[in-house]
């Protein structure tokens, strides 16, 4: 079945290091995947996303990179800040089909803290 | 523009119970979704309306259902609860076309807490 898994629960980093974040994938036919932050007692917050025809796409200090090949998604984070401390999952949604309208399937997520 | 608003914000109900969840979405977004996020399960999809139109459904039993009015407000609605059904349930709300690709809005998410 669909699928979007996360190996790493948890990630330690000090500020102002860079941050990446990983996720697999297991649905091929999969073509728009999002990265979102949840910070506690909030709903999750868009970052970045991107669509399969694309591997790499940046926003403000944060890149996503897209490996269809092995179906591997990254968030990576330029100076992580304290502020960047949360959960962040990564979520995939097949469009091109028609059928999975407005239906995220997530990863379990990986908690970041930032030591300052 | 004024966010995702889901109320009530905390809840408090016992197994047997019914619970009904309201979900306002960002002004002009015509699809909202919803999701239970639990710390077992993670956030798992439930169903998305659009225009009045349940489009989707997730693997939930019966027990939970959903709708949508003319002003693209939702509902979602939970019958005989379980004590499994404590979680986080959260609604977004986006403006896809057909193609149904859109970043998805969260709100802040309603705790619903079954005794």
């Amino acid at each position: 079945g669909e699928s979007v898994g996360l190996h790493l629960p948890t990630l330690s980093v000090q500020e102002g290091d860079n941050s990446i974040i990983n996720c697999a994938y297991s649905n091929s036919a999969s073509d728009y995947f999002i990265w979102y932050k949840q910070e506690s007692g909030k709903g999750p917050q868009f970052i970045i996303d991107i669509r399969s025809n694309m591997d790499k796409r940046q926003g403000q200090r944060v890149t996503v990179l897209l490996n269809k090949t092995v179906k591997h998604l990254s968030l990576q984070i330029a100076a992580t800040q304290p502020g960047d401390s949360a959960v962040y999952f990564c979520a995939e949604n097949m469009a091109a089909g028609g059928t999975s309208y407005g239906k995220l399937t997530f990863g379990q997520g990986t908690i970041l803290t930032v030591h300052p | 523009k004024a966010g995702v608003t889901q109320t009530p914000r905390y809840l408090i109900k016992t197994r047997g119970q019914q619970v009904t969840l309201s979900c306002s979405p960002i002004s002009g977004h015509r699809s909202v979704s919803w999701y239970q996020q639990t710390p077992g399960q993670g956030l798992q999809f439930l169903f998305e309306y659009f225009s009045e139109t349940q489009r989707n459904k997730g693997n939930f039993p019966g027990r939970f259902s959903g709708r949508q009015f003319s002003n693209s407000r939702s509902e979602m609605n939970v019958s005989t609860l379980e004590l499994g059904d404590s979680a986080l349930y959260l609604c977004a709300s986006s403006s896809p076309g057909t193609s149904g690709v859109n970043e998805q809005f969260f709100g802040p998410g309603t705790r619903l807490t079954v005794l």
